[in-house]
């Protein structure tokens, strides 16, 4: 099993949609989560962190569940805008620098 | 509100030659990091470092250098360019590595530098 595994997708949505991703991680003893988004040809910028307890961030929800070690992220009311790839990243219990697992990045494409 | 600045942006390298990729921030993140992304693959580390004068190996260090003499500057060298490095690379920063908490740790990314080697 890979360590931080993705659908890569594309998703192909249209305006208004709902979409969902998940990310499954190999390390049950991993710590913290997040997922950066990545628009086409430029660098990852942090879209949410992921708590323990589900958080929300206006459209976009945020769901951790360790017992299945998977985490979700949900985008509600899709718009052009949202067209990106959306990258997991777990950090796991090490606190070197190599912690950071990020995963290969789900594609979403938003159509009018 | 510069973040993090790396140069060149775009770079082509004939096999065997060398080249530095420069990184620097001025946001005083004590931690710096270099990763290559390849196509449909994710981020993989090369180097990392958590402070001046202290570097070490992440997951791909081979055919790479770095060093850390200031908080704000961290170059990655190529040693006798390969055709196996030609991809995306990006510097980040971070205040300091993630403990829970929001937004705690997190990673500030240069543009990119897109190196092919022919």
């Amino acid at each position: 099993r890979k360590e931080v595994e993705q659908d890569p997708g594309p998703f192909n949505v249209p305006e208004g949609a709902t979409v969902a991703f998940n990310c499954t991680y190999s390390n049950s003893a991993s710590q913290s989560f997040f997922w950066y988004r990545q628009d086409c040809r430029k660098e990852p910028k942090l879209l949410m962190s992921v708590y323990s307890s589900g958080n929300e961030d206006g459209r976009f929800t945020a769901q951790l569940n360790r017992a299945s070690q998977y985490i979700s992220l949900l985008i509600r009311d899709s718009k052009l805008s949202d067209s990106a790839t959306y990258l997991c990243v777990v950090k796991g219990p090490s606190q070197a620098g190599t912690a950071l697992i990020f995963g290969k990045g789900t594609t979403l494409s938003v159509s009018s | 509100n510069a973040g993090v600045t790396q140069t060149p942006k775009f770079r082509i390298l004939k096999i065997g030659q060398s080249m530095t990729l420069q990184c620097t921030q001025d946001m005083n993140h004590n931690y710096m990091y270099w990763y290559r992304q390849d196509p449909g693959m994710g981020l993989k580390l090369i180097y990392y470092s958590v402070g001046a004068g202290i570097t070490d190996k992440g997951e791909v260090p081979n055919g790479y250098n770095v060093s850390r003499s200031t908080t704000e500057d961290f170059p990655l060298r190529l040693e006798l360019a390969a055709p196996s490095q030609t991809s995306v690379y990006f510097c980040a920063s971070s205040l300091r590595l993630f403990e829970d908490g929001p937004t705690v740790g997190e990673l500030f990314f240069g543009e990119g530098s897109r190196l092919t080697v022919l």
